[in-house]
């Protein structure tokens, strides 16, 4: 159980246009979903927290215009980089949480490598 | 079907406890297998482990890879409060990261 799937798991672009990338519980509803970008030497930089039915609340130093999120039901988040540019070009993971006995645990998705040339 | 299993799910110990956390992996396309500490926000990055048998150490933490048992195990010595956090470990396959459901580790003062 606690499925997360993300599509596509890879995608190759030109610069300046835009791509979508699906998040998706698969076997149960999550209220919050998670974007994180993975950097090298490993490291996964919070990018928004995205809420059913409400607006994603964005980290520092990320912007909204650029990286929209939509969470558009509660198996469902996108994430759509707008003109993209190579320096875009990353390991995008999301994650979904879920409470459980009042424990948040949070499910990642297997990652959506982007490369924008 | 390529899947990270970690034990415990939950362990709670006292303050100045040693702790083993278990990751096993069935993965096809193995890269690497990577251990993240979760508190907050972004899991931040503990180790990256690529060959079989040898041992990264971080202060209190460490870690070792088996690729011939297709596991991981990661210590943590001495431990503090503040080393209660859900601990996840992720294998890289190159074209996918595949995450355990984390062990969620208590330290009790």
């Amino acid at each position: 159980g606690a499925v997360v799937s993300q599509h596509p798991s890879r995608v190759i672009c030109k610069s300046g246009t835009s791509v979508k990338i699906e998040c998706r519980s698969l076997d149960f509803q999550a209220t919050t979903m998670f974007w994180y970008r993975q950097f090298p030497k490993q490291s996964l930089m919070l990018m928004a927290t995205s809420n059913e039915g409400s607006k994603a609340t964005y980290e520092q130093g990320v912007e909204k215009d650029k990286f929209l999120i939509n969470h558009a039901s509660l198996t469902l988040s996108t994430l759509t980089v707008t003109s993209a540019h190579p320096e875009d070009s990353s390991f995008y993971i999301c994650s979904a949480r879920v409470a459980t006995s009042g424990l948040d645990t949070q499910y990642f998705g297997p990652g959506t490598r982007l490369t924008v040339l | 079907e390529d899947k990270v299993v970690q034990s415990p799910l939950s362990l709670v110990v006292h303050e100045g406890d040693t702790v083993t956390l278990n990751c096993s992996y069935e993965v096809t396309n193995f890269r690497s297998l990577l251990w993240y500490k979760q508190e907050k926000k972004a899991p931040t990055f503990l180790f990256m482990l690529t060959s079989s048998g040898i041992e990264k150490k971080s202060g209190r933490l460490s870690s070792i890879l088996d690729k011939k048992e297709l596991s991981s195990i990661l210590n943590i010595t001495a431990t503090q409060t503040g080393d209660s956090a859900i601990y996840l470990c992720a294998v890289d396959r190159d074209d996918k990261i595949i995450f355990g459901k984390g062990t969620r580790l208590h330290i009790l003062p």
